[in-house]
């Protein structure tokens, strides 16, 4: 069955460090969402790209599709300790509903 | 407006025991969603309503499992028995349209359950 594998698993960054996450797919997907989880909280949309090679900006965050529409990642540039949290891709396949989250990247950020 | 909630927030109980965990998506979300989510590991799909109709129940652990959606509007999720392994951190999302058609999910804050 379908897979999304995102890595790192967590990261430790200084504030005002850059961070990515990464997400891969094991089968095409017709569109990718992001999600952000804050400690005790819930996750939260950030973002859905549909298109190959899709790349789309929120502030500091970027967001990537790959051409494949097998992967996508997440740029966070000068971090804050806003952003600590845990951020989750979430793909859906082209043959059908069911959307698949990847584990999540959690983000520490030492000021 | 108000959000998706879930109750209860947490519930600890023992092996073997029934829990019913319970979700009001945000009104006039047809569609319902339930996941799963154990400690450092993916969000795990569980279940798929639209409206009171199981559209994917393909996420399903096994028949210990039990989710209804009576009407269309809340949804309960019952775990009977309860083993070890159920234990984690249950979501609810919901979403007016198909997610699958690329449409945001909205969470709920989840049930910790922890069987002991």
């Amino acid at each position: 069955g379908q897979q999304v594998m995102q890595i790192p698993q967590y990261q430790h960054v200084q504030e005002g460090e850059d961070f990515t996450t990464y997400c891969n797919s094991s089968t095409t997907l017709s569109n990718i969402q992001w999600y952000k989880q804050r400690p005790g909280g819930h996750p939260v949309f950030l973002i859905q790209l549909v298109k190959s090679g899709e790349v789309k900006k929120q502030k500091r965050l970027t967001f990537q599709f790959g051409e494949a529409k097998k992967n996508s990642s997440l740029h966070i540039t000068a971090t804050q300790t806003t952003d600590v949290g845990t951020y989750f891709c979430a793909g859906r396949g082209t043959g059908g509903f069911k959307t698949i989250f990847g584990a999540g990247t959690r983000l520490f950020v030492k000021a | 407006e108000a959000g998706v909630t879930q109750f209860p927030s947490h519930s600890v109980i023992e092996k073997g025991q029934t829990v019913t965990l319970r979700c009001d998506p945000i009104s006039g979300h047809d569609n319902l969603y339930w996941y799963r989510r154990v400690m450092g590991k993916e969000i795990k799909f569980l279940l798929h309503f639209v409206k009171e109709s199981k559209q994917d129940e393909s996420g399903m652990p096994n028949n210990r499992f039990l989710a209804e959606r009576t009407g269309g509007t809340y949804s309960t999720l019952k775990v009977q028995p309860a083993e070890l392994e159920d234990s984690g951190v249950y979501f609810c999302a919901s979403s007016p349209r198909l997610a699958g058609a690329g449409n945001e999910q909205f969470f709920g804050p989840g049930t910790r359950l922890t069987v002991l």
